[in-house]
């Protein structure tokens, strides 16, 4: 049982570049969700979804897109890389919309 | 303006003694609470959670307090043992199955 599975663990994007965070899951949960984590932060919800086809906006969603086609996946889409973006970035699915289970994180770096 | 608050960002315990987390939120709409647990290169762990029609919730060595008139929540860890040391996070939402999280606080169990 997999559980959350983020991919890549680690990359270094350049400023202007464009890259998607890989998110899936393998628990049938209806809820996913992406967040990022600044140094001495807490997490900050990016997007969310309740189930295929609905995503919605969480609290920083500038510079970042979603897409939800089925329920496993929630790729996190990042156009025009900036400096800003470096960060730690989260994927969690929750079975209730309470509980999460979180992936291992993406560490971000943009140069 | 941060709605949930971990005032302390650390906290040093001997082990088997009590170490006591806190929370701070100020969103009288939220509804529910969490705790998660951080190791360091891996994702949050949810450890325990407490509905706002609750005031106290146990599983095993945890427990959470919740004083609702006072927007207060309390993480009581007892006994302590060396691999709790982690980077704990009090979360809380308001039904929009939405969480908003604190900074943290690092709790180091010294043996």
């Amino acid at each position: 049982n997999a559980g959350v599975t983020q991919t890549p663990k680690f990359h270094i994007l350049k400023i202007g570049q464009s890259m998607t965070l890989q998110c899936t899951q393998d628990m049938n949960h209806n809820y996913m969700y992406w967040y990022r984590q600044d140094p001495g932060m807490g997490l900050k919800l990016i997007y969310y979804s309740v189930g295929a086809g609905i995503t919605d906006k969480g609290e920083v969603p500038n510079g970042y897109n979603v897409s939800r086609s089925t329920t496993e996946d929630f790729p996190l889409r990042l156009e025009l890389a900036a400096p800003s973006q470096t960060s730690v970035y989260f994927c969690a699915s929750s079975y209730s919309g309470v509980e999460a289970f979180f992936g291992q994180g993406t560490r971000l770096t943009v140069v | 303006d941060q709605q949930v608050k971990q005032n302390s960002p650390s906290l040093s315990v001997q082990e088997g003694r009590i170490s006591i987390l806190n929370c701070d939120y100020t969103n009288s709409m939220f509804d529910y609470f969490l705790w998660y647990k951080k190791y360091p290169a891996e994702g949050p762990t949810f450890l325990i959670s407490i509905s706002s029609i609750k005031d106290k919730n146990e599983d095993g060595r945890f427990t959470v307090f919740l004083n609702k008139s006072a927007k207060h929540l309390s993480l009581h860890i007892v006994p302590s043992q060396p691999g709790d040391s982690a980077v704990y996070f009090c979360a809380a939402g308001a039904g929009s199955y939405q969480l908003t999280f604190g900074k943290g606080t690092k709790l180091s169990v010294i043996p």
